[in-house]
């Protein structure tokens, strides 16, 4: 099966720009989330969708930070506007639906602001 | 209370001998204990996992060892090849909720 696709793979922005990041999960799967993977951090969750609606997004810095996930499948996440220390990478996961654990990761959005 | 902490940040093993990477948590609600291996420019992918009323789990050559007493879980990784040369999380999660990763352990293996 498919994997968990994301884009754009890289991106440079100046501080106080905005950006966007697109994920489109494995089909059928019903949980997405965004994570943000600092250099030699783990991953921390920002968000995580059940089909079209946010279970947990306590960790999203709502003041610049948006996600959507319209009609359960793809998600975008934005940030407006960017500042130095958002400079991440940001992962997208799924997982077939809340009970089951598994979660697959795409290959991630580097981002560097500038 | 939601922390897990990873060690070694860094491990260098030779080729054929056993790396170990050793986490230790603080939520005792934690249920689900799963490792993740990230090659450079890869997202995570799921290694092994364990729940808690399990004490040891071993998959091929990786194995995780789980102490509950102690809230402490390892990896331990058999006959040790360069293609095991990633980053390692461990990770835990309460009821299927959001996973709390550690800080990592880049695991090189000379070969």
């Amino acid at each position: 099966e498919a994997g968990v696709a994301q884009s754009p793979r890289y991106k440079i922005i100046e501080k106080r720009q905005s950006v966007a990041f697109w994920c489109n999960p494995i089909s059928g799967h019903a949980t997405l989330y965004w994570y943000q993977q600092i250099l030699g951090q783990g991953p921390k969750l920002l968000i995580q969708f059940q089909n079209n609606g946010v279970v947990d997004d306590s960790q999203l810095p709502k003041d610049r930070f948006s996600a959507e996930r319209l009609k359960g499948v793809d998600s975008t996440l934005k940030i407006q506007p960017a500042k130095l220390e958002d400079s991440a990478v940001y992962l997208c996961a799924s997982s077939f639906d809340r009970a089951r654990e598994t979660q697959y990761f795409g290959p991630g959005t580097r981002l560097l602001v500038l | 209370q939601q922390q897990v902490k990873q060690s070694p940040q860094s491990l260098i093993v030779q080729k054929g001998g056993i790396s170990i990477i050793n986490c230790a948590y603080e939520n005792t609600a934690f249920d689900y204990f799963p490792w993740y291996q990230q090659f450079p420019g890869k997202g995570p992918a799921l290694l092994i996992a364990i729940r808690p009323d399990v004490s040891e789990k071993k998959e091929g050559r990786f194995t995780i060892s789980f102490n509950k007493s102690a809230k402490q879980f390892s990896l331990h990784i058999m006959d040790s090849q360069p293609g095991d040369s990633a980053t390692y999380f461990c990770a835990a999660s309460l009821s299927a909720r959001q996973l709390t990763f550690g800080s990592g352990t880049q695991l090189t293996v000379l070969p």
